[in-house]
């Protein structure tokens, strides 16, 4: 089955850092990929997605691109903000098995 | 609905009761998942649904754990004979069918058995 390993947490960073958080799978087929945000005391939102190899998915800043030569779908931003502090997982979804498999998450924590 | 709604937002509970967290999905959304997440863990994959048939229900974690969904609508999880370990919040989400659809998440039910 579908699988995803996910950064291990959690991870610290100063305002206006650069920050990386590395999410690789594995899945038969082709999967579609997703990263999805939990703000405290928030209920889970996508963030941003891509569906097809050297897709970009991209919002608020963040961007992550679909590499399938190394089975990745690593998180960036350049410049993250106090209110980016939150819990980020990584999903996989492949076309004909519709579960989303979740990566643990990775708690960031953004300090002014 | 605008969004996954879910029922009830809180749960306290004696062991032993059984108890029914209840999910309304958003129209026309076939897929339906269910996970659980306990404090400060990932997520944690319970059951999933297409329609009214579950394909993949290996995640529900004992024979107490059970899901039934209405047609394409509601859903409904029930734990029977609960324990503290079940204490976590409960999430439902659903979605298009097809793996290009992201899924869309209910604000969860909190679960505490005392």
């Amino acid at each position: 089955g579908n699988s995803v390993t996910q950064m291990e947490g959690p991870v610290t960073l100063s305002e206006e850092a650069f920050l990386t958080i590395n999410c690789t799978y594995t899945a038969t087929g082709y999967p579609s990929l997703f990263w999805y945000v939990q703000y405290p005391g928030e209920g889970l939102q996508l963030l941003l997605k891509a569906t097809k190899a050297d897709d970009k998915g991209s919002n608020k800043g963040f961007e992550a691109t679909y590499r399938k030569e190394t089975t990745s779908f690593h998180l960036e931003k350049g410049s993250v903000q106090v209110s980016d502090s939150a819990v980020y997982f990584c999903a996989v979804n492949r076309r004909g098995n519709e579960k989303l498999t979740f990566g643990t998450g990775t708690r960031l924590t953004i300090i002014p | 609905g605008a969004g996954v709604s879910q029922s009830p937002s809180n749960k306290v509970t004696e062991k032993g009761k059984d108890v029914e967290l209840r999910c309304d999905p958003i129209s026309g959304h076939t897929a339906l998942y269910w996970y659980r997440q306990r404090l400060g863990q990932g997520l944690e994959f319970l059951i999933y649904f297409q329609g009214n048939s579950a394909p993949d229900k290996s995640g529900l974690p004992s024979d107490r754990f059970s899901a039934e969904r209405t047609g394409e609508s509601v859903s409904t999880l029930t734990i029977q004979r609960t324990q503290q370990e079940d204490s976590a919040v409960y999430l439902c989400a659903s979605s298009f069918s097809g793996a290009l659809y992201e899924a869309f998440f209910g604000q969860g039910t909190r679960l505490t058995v005392v």
